[in-house]
């Protein structure tokens, strides 16, 4: 059984970065991509952008490029997702997600809540 | 960017109703779309994949279809844990994007 498990709630001041993590288990790690979503309050879903650990590739959302960083560790099974440069409008829950290649979202962690305020 | 239009934005149905949700895109994505749940507070949750197939472990009062541009998904004899907020995807291409969601309540 596939499961991801993502760190904590984070509290960041205006113009900080925040690094959130997604632990994999079960299946093959390394076959699949990861992505990063974010919704933000009462607001729709967002791709953010992905990677497939396997490949190393990396894809990100041309809204976020230069300001988000996603990196894997295979040999922890983890993802992080990086985001700099942070204003209000980025407090939003963000997911990770796995699917077969780098839009597939098939299985997702639980969310972090990260919370940009002064 | 390719665009997704979820239709309608939010809809009343009673226990035992059939609903039907449709999404459409802005260029052809062949089946590469995919349906999920969402209940307030927690994470989504796949239900269906390729635009008609269902993930492992979805009940099969799910169905999808479609494809080329316009998709719809099906909720059959809905049920209290139905009624939640519906999301579509398409994979096609970079960036992957979603349907602004159709918020299914109890009439």
């Amino acid at each position: 059984q596939v499961q991801l498990v993502q760190s904590g709630a984070e509290v960041r001041k205006p113009g900080s970065s925040v690094k959130v993590s997604c632990k994999a288990s079960g299946g093959t790690f390394r076959s699949y991509g990861i992505s990063w979503v974010r919704q933000a309050p009462g607001q729709g879903l967002e791709w953010m952008g992905g990677v497939v650990p396997i490949f190393g590739t990396v894809n990100y959302a041309q809204k976020f490029q230069g300001r988000v960083t996603i990196t894997a560790d295979k040999s922890t099974s983890t993802t992080y997702m990086d985001l700099s440069s942070l204003i209000s409008e980025d407090t939003a829950v963000y997911y990770c997600a796995r699917g077969a290649g780098m839009g597939r979202l098939d299985y997702w962690g639980q969310g972090t809540l990260v919370t940009v305020s002064s | 960017d390719i665009q997704m239009t979820q239709s309608p934005s939010s809809l009343s149905a009673s226990v035992g109703d059939r609903v039907t949700i449709t999404c459409r895109t802005s260029q052809d994505i062949s089946n590469d779309l995919a349906w999920f749940q969402q209940k307030p507070g927690k994470a989504p949750k796949s239900l269906i994949h390729a635009a008609s197939s269902l993930q492992s472990g979805v009940p099969s009062k799910f169905s999808g279809s479609g494809s080329g541009t316009v998709f719809t998904l099906t909720i059959s004899n809905m049920q209290s844990e139905d009624f939640a907020t519906y999301y579509c995807q398409q994979y096609n291409s970079n960036p992957p994007t979603f349907g602004q969601g159709t918020k299914v309540e109890i009439k």
